[in-house]
């Protein structure tokens, strides 16, 4: 079906390691974007991209990096997880006009 | 800087009880303005686009409506099932989203 997929949908980090948090979407989207979710915070940018090769910081970036090397992909990379970045990653795209499809998500806790 | 706040933050209806929720905003130069439902555990559904003020979308029991400050999102005689946080955001000029805090609606059968 076509989507954004991100995986995985869990998953506990301990303090200090490292991970990369999956996105892919089918539609051929030229714009991806990665939000955190968290508790009275509501739905905050971290990295954005408008197209391969393309990319740029959101409200949010530190301690995350972002690559865009194909128009399907956006992964979004914990270089030292921190208990602070414990929280639900939404990955979205989107045509130049119109509304973002976004992913089912990803929940993230850092202990 | 865009800036987007909704009101309430939460709502509780009883079943059939209509009402609206509230999306107050500025920005620099709109780009349109998304309505998004939201429930628990799950990814934002797209639910509308305005883009101009006068402009009405409708969508089941929904309507959401624009003016040159406020959107609103009319719920006619609502169904436990419309139960969700409905969010308000603002795409930017590389069409990054703003987004409010949500409205979270509560409908009691």
């Amino acid at each position: 079906n076509a989507g954004v997929t991100q995986t995985p949908k869990f998953q506990v980090l301990k303090t200090g390691q490292s991970m990369t948090l999956q996105c892919a979407q089918d539609m051929n989207h030229e714009y991806m974007s990665w939000y955190r979710q968290d508790p009275g915070m509501g739905l905050r940018l971290i990295h954005y991209s408008v197209g391969a090769g393309i990319t740029d910081q959101g409200e949010v970036p530190n301690g995350y990096n972002v690559s865009r090397s194909t128009t399907e992909d956006f992964p979004l990379r914990l270089l030292s997880a921190a208990p602070s970045q414990t929280s639900v990653y939404f990955c979205a795209s989107s045509y130049r006009v119109g509304g973002y499809t976004f992913g089912s998500g990803t929940r993230l806790t850092v202990v | 800087e865009d800036q987007v706040t909704q009101s309430p933050e939460a709502l509780r209806l009883q079943e059939g009880e209509s009402s609206s929720l509230n999306c107050s905003y500025t920005v620099s130069g709109l780009r349109g303005l998304f309505w998004y439902r939201q429930d628990p555990g799950k990814g934002p559904e797209f639910l509308f686009t305005l883009y101009s003020a006068g402009e009405e979308k409708e969508k089941e029991r929904l309507k959401a409506t624009l003016t040159k400050k406020e959107s609103f999102l009319h719920i006619t005689a609502p169904k436990p099932e419309d139960s969700a946080t409905y969010l308000c955001t603002l795409p930017g000029s590389a069409r990054q989203l703003t987004f409010g805090s949500g409205t979270q609606l509560t409908v009691l059968p």
